[in-house]
């Protein structure tokens, strides 16, 4: 199985609104990741996981809260979001690199489509 | 902070015509990773280079990593409405942040 999943695929909230983004993989993978991509540009980076704990913070405002439940699942808890917010919300999946680097290729899933009224 | 240009921003073209994308870097490449992305889809990873001067094809899609490892291009031969797409590119491997480039834009027309 080479699927990374996303749930919800699309997703409409208010800014008063709490919701959650779920991804799954079952490939393995101890890197997990956290992507925003806004219409037209490329991904832009929001939080790596690496062996469940968060390696990486792109100082991501704390509307935004990561979760790491097991090797398998990587959640993202939303909560206050302004209109801005907007975007694609992207999950990827790889194995770390022993070296501690950047973590190896990455698979993406489809992604979760939000909208902030 | 390495940076990673690719080049063009946006391509449109008739389908049966050939076309070329660049992926430059500021620094050496570990290693690259050509992906393409649909429209409301995740990246997909297309190819992975490791070593300088390497080719690999993939169908139509030849990918050619700079004998320098600073830059690498992806040639498509016959382009197809299905290669319609957002093009990126990534390097892996280095110790820095996980960026992609700018991203090529490519619109093949029926």
């Amino acid at each position: 199985d080479t699927e990374v999943t996303q749930t919800p695929k699309h997703l409409v909230m208010g800014m008063t609104n709490k919701k959650s983004l779920k991804c799954e993989q079952h490939m393995g993978h101890r890197a997990m990741y956290w992507y925003k991509q806004k219409a037209k540009k490329p991904p832009e980076l929001m939080f790596v996981y690496s062996y469940e704990k968060l390696s990486i913070n792109e100082s991501v405002p704390s509307r935004f809260s990561p979760e790491c439940p097991n090797s398998s699942l990587l959640n993202l808890h939303l909560h206050a979001l302004q209109p801005e917010d907007s975007a694609l919300y992207l999950c990827a999946s790889s194995q770390p690199t022993r070296a501690g680097g950047r973590y190896g290729e990455q698979f993406f899933g489809p992604g979760t489509r939000l909208t902030v009224l | 902070t390495q940076l990673l240009e690719q080049s063009p921003q946006f391509l449109s073209i008739q389908e049966g015509e050939n076309l070329t994308v660049y992926c430059n870097s500021s620094s050496v490449f570990s290693s690259l990773q050509w992906y393409r992305q649909e429209p409301g889809e995740g990246p997909v990873l297309l190819v992975t280079v490791v070593t300088g001067g390497e080719v690999k094809k993939l169908k139509r899609l030849t990918f050619q990593f700079g004998d320098a490892r600073k830059d690498s291009s992806l040639h498509i031969t016959a382009a197809q409405t299905g290669d319609t797409g957002l093009y990126l590119c990534d390097d892996y491997s280095s110790a820095s942040k996980i960026i992609f480039g700018s991203g090529t834009r490519l619109s093949i027309r029926p």
